[in-house]
C-alpha cells in the first residue's frame, strides 16, 4: 500500500530564501505525483503535476522533481515572498483510477 | 469558469441529526472524492466515485454515505452513526483513467456539532 511522508511538519525561513519542500514515497510504481497549495480553511490548488515518465516540472519560481528510483520528489520555491506561506501537500497516484495517496503537508512561513 | 462548488460553507449538526453536504463539478470529470481533514491528520479518503452510478469506500466511510445519480453531483451524508464528525470536509474531482490531469477541489464545508 503506498505511503506518503512529508518532512518536516512545519519550516519558517526569512524572505527571499531558496527553498526545497521534500516528499517520500514507499511504492515506486506510481502514475504521476502532484504537489498542491493549501491556504488556512480553503480547499487544495494544484501546483504542479509530475507524470511518472518526466523527472521534473517548472511553472514560475516552482520547479518540482521526481526520483522514482529513490521514492522522493522534492518541491524547490525560489526567492520565497510572505504570499508564499501555506501548507503545501504531496500525493502520488498508483494509476490513472485510483485515489491520490497525500502526505500530510508542510507548513511554510515566510517571514518578512 | 469551470470548477467545484461545495455547499454550505459551514453547516451545525445537532446529536442524532443526519446532515448532507452538497458537491458540484462543472468539469466534466467521471472521478469524484469525498475527503475529511483534522488537524494533524491530513487527508483522509471517505468515499469516491469513478463513474455515475458507481461509489467505493475509502478509508474512513463507517457513518458517512453517498450516492452518485448525476455526473456532476457527489453528495455526501454525515449520518448520525458518524460520532465524531466535527471537521473540514473536501469534495474533489479528476479526469478518469488515461488522462495525466490534475486533481481539482472545492473549498470545502466546515462541520460542527451543536
Amino acid at each position: 500500500k503506498q505511503e506518503v511522508t512529508q518532512i518536516p511538519a512545519a519550516l519558517s525561513v526569512p524572505e527571499g530564501e531558496n527553498l526545497v519542500l521534500n516528499c517520500s514515497f514507499t511504492d515506486s510504481a506510481i502514475y504521476n505525483l502532484q504537489w498542491f497549495r493549501q491556504d488556512p480553511g480553503k480547499g487544495l490548488t494544484s501546483l504542479l503535476l509530475i507524470q511518472s515518465s518526466q523527472r521534473e516540472q517548472t511553472s514560475g519560481r516552482l520547479n518540482a522533481s521526481l526520483d522514482k528510483s529513490s521514492g522522493r520528489s522534492t518541491l524547490y520555491i525560489a526567492a520565497s515572498q510572505p504570499g508564499d506561506s501555506a501548507t503545501y501537500l504531496c500525493a502520488a497516484a498508483n494509476s490513472g483510477n485510483t485515489p491520490l495517496v497525500f502526505g500530510k503537508g508542510t507548513r511554510l512561513s515566510v517571514i518578512a | 469558469d469551470g470548477g467545484i462548488t461545495q455547499s454550505p460553507k459551514y453547516l451545525f449538526r445537532k446529536e442524532g441529526q443526519n446532515v448532507t453536504l452538497s458537491c458540484e463539478q462543472n468539469l466534466n470529470h467521471d472521478a469524484m472524492y469525498w475527503y475529511r481533514q483534522d488537524p494533524g491528520q491530513g487527508l483522509r479518503l471517505i468515499y469516491y466515485s469513478q463513474i455515475v452510478n458507481d461509489f467505493q469506500k475509502g478509508d474512513i466511510a463507517e457513518g458517512y454515505s453517498v450516492s452518485r445519480e448525476k455526473k456532476e453531483s457527489f453528495p455526501l451524508t454525515v449520518t448520525s452513526a458518524q460520532k465524531n464528525p466535527t471537521a473540514f470536509y473536501l469534495c474533489a474531482s479528476r479526469a478518469r483513467g488515461g488522462l495525466n490531469q490534475p486533481q481539482h477541489f472545492g473549498d470545502g464545508t466546515r462541520l460542527s456539532i451543536l
